[in-house]
Order: C-alpha cells, then structure tokens, then sequence
C-alpha cells in the first residue's frame, strides 16, 4: 500500500516559537492532503484540506494564520503551528490522497507535539 | 452539525471470541464508510471499507455491515486477537466531497 511519512514524530519546544510538522507521500502522488488534529482519548478532527499549488481550506474554527499548511509540491505537504502554546499540544496526524475523488486517504503515523 | 458516532466508548472481549463494534451516522447522504484501527501513539490504519450500494463485505477475519435504512454501521472481528486491541474509528465520506470524517471511536479491550 501507499506511505506517508511524517517529520517529526515527536518535537518538544518553548511556547511562543513556531514548529513546522512536514508530510510526505513516499511512493505516490498526492494531489490533496488533510491535516488532523488528535487531543487525547478524542476522535481525529480535520483541519485542513490543501491540494497541491493553491490555498489550503480550513475547517471552521481553525485559524488560518495560527496554522500555515503549505502544500508546493505533489509529495509534500507542510504544516508550521506559528507562537506555539501549550493548549497547541496535541498529536497532528496528516492523511494523502491521490488524483481519483474516489482514492483512499493514507495516514501518516502522526507527530506529537508538546510545547512547553 | 450532522456526524458520525459511536454507540460505546469501552469494548471489553475475551481472547477468541468475536467482536462487533457499532457506528451511527446521521448523515444520510455519506455513501462510502471505512473502518480505521489505531494504536497508540500511531496514526489511523485502514481496515476495510463499504460504499452504500451494499450491505455487507468481508476481509481477512473482520466483515462491516452497513445498514442504511437504520443509519448504522458495525465492524465484526472474528476470533479476536490480543493485537486487535486498539481504538477502533468509523469515518464517513460524502460523493464529491474528500473529507472523510471520523467518528468518535471505541477502544477494544482484549482480556486473556
């Protein structure tokens, strides 16, 4: 089956500085991809759809500017959590999918987050 | 808003006995279903799905039914294993839309 790969599984980091959290599609090409996020003992909650070379569309509720998701190529997808604070720690988990609207979302193993 | 959901948060199965667990959904235009499993500190893994032109479909030790007139949908784990314990997610999907969205999962809890 397809990979997805995410850097970093786990970062730790001071509240105030940016993290950015990279996805990559290892053997196919993505042409949209997902970011969730994970609190613990909750259900995954989207919030973000990005499809390669245009504007990510966000979830109700999710600041666009608090969470920049770059997506600039048909591999990579990158989400920057900007002036991290502790309620930000949570597990990111990204998903990709390929060209079809009709083809599976594969799952990244997820990057914990923990800001300090 | 409309959502996908779960009927019970905690499943407690004896080692070799079968598991089923429940999904409701509310929305009745999703017409595609998937199960995911996850374990801990991992990311969700597929492991099977449905589209609403059926009701039954079965894979290697686990079948989903999916009931529509009901708005309900089961996974059923044959045989359960220790290594099936994880949290168990059903996701819902809508033609023409990519989102998939999760419900709010059930953890299966194997006791020896």
């Amino acid at each position: 089956g397809a990979v997805v790969s995410q850097h970093p599984s786990w970062v730790i980091c001071k509240s105030g500085t940016s993290v950015k959290i990279e996805c990559r599609s290892l053997d196919f090409q993505a042409t949209t991809m997902f970011w969730y996020r994970q609190f613990p003992k909750q259900s995954l909650m989207l919030m973000a759809t990005s499809n390669e070379g245009s504007k990510a569309t966000y979830e109700q509720g999710v600041e666009k500017d608090k969470f920049l998701i770059n997506h600039a190529s048909l591999t990579l997808s990158t989400l920057t959590v900007t002036s991290a604070h502790p309620e930000d720690s949570s597990f990111y988990i990204c998903s990709a999918s390929g060209r079809a609207s009709t083809d599976t979302q594969y799952f990244g193993p997820g990057t914990r987050l923990t800001v300090l | 808003g409309e959502s996908v959901g779960l009927h019970l948060p905690t499943l407690s199965v004896q080692e070799g006995d079968n598991s089923i667990i429940n999904c409701a959904y509310s929305n009745s235009a999703s017409d595609y279903f998937i199960w995911y499993k996850q374990e801990s500190g991992k990311g969700p893994q597929f492991i099977i799905d449905i589209r609403s032109n059926m009701d039954k479909r079965q894979g290697q030790r686990v079948t989903v039914l999916l009931n529509k007139t009901v708005k309900h949908l089961s996974l059923q784990i044959a045989a359960t294993q220790p290594g099936d314990s994880a949290v168990y997610f059903c996701a819902e999907n809508t033609s023409g839309d990519d989102k998939i969205i999760f419900g709010k999962g059930t953890r299966l809890h194997i006791l020896p």
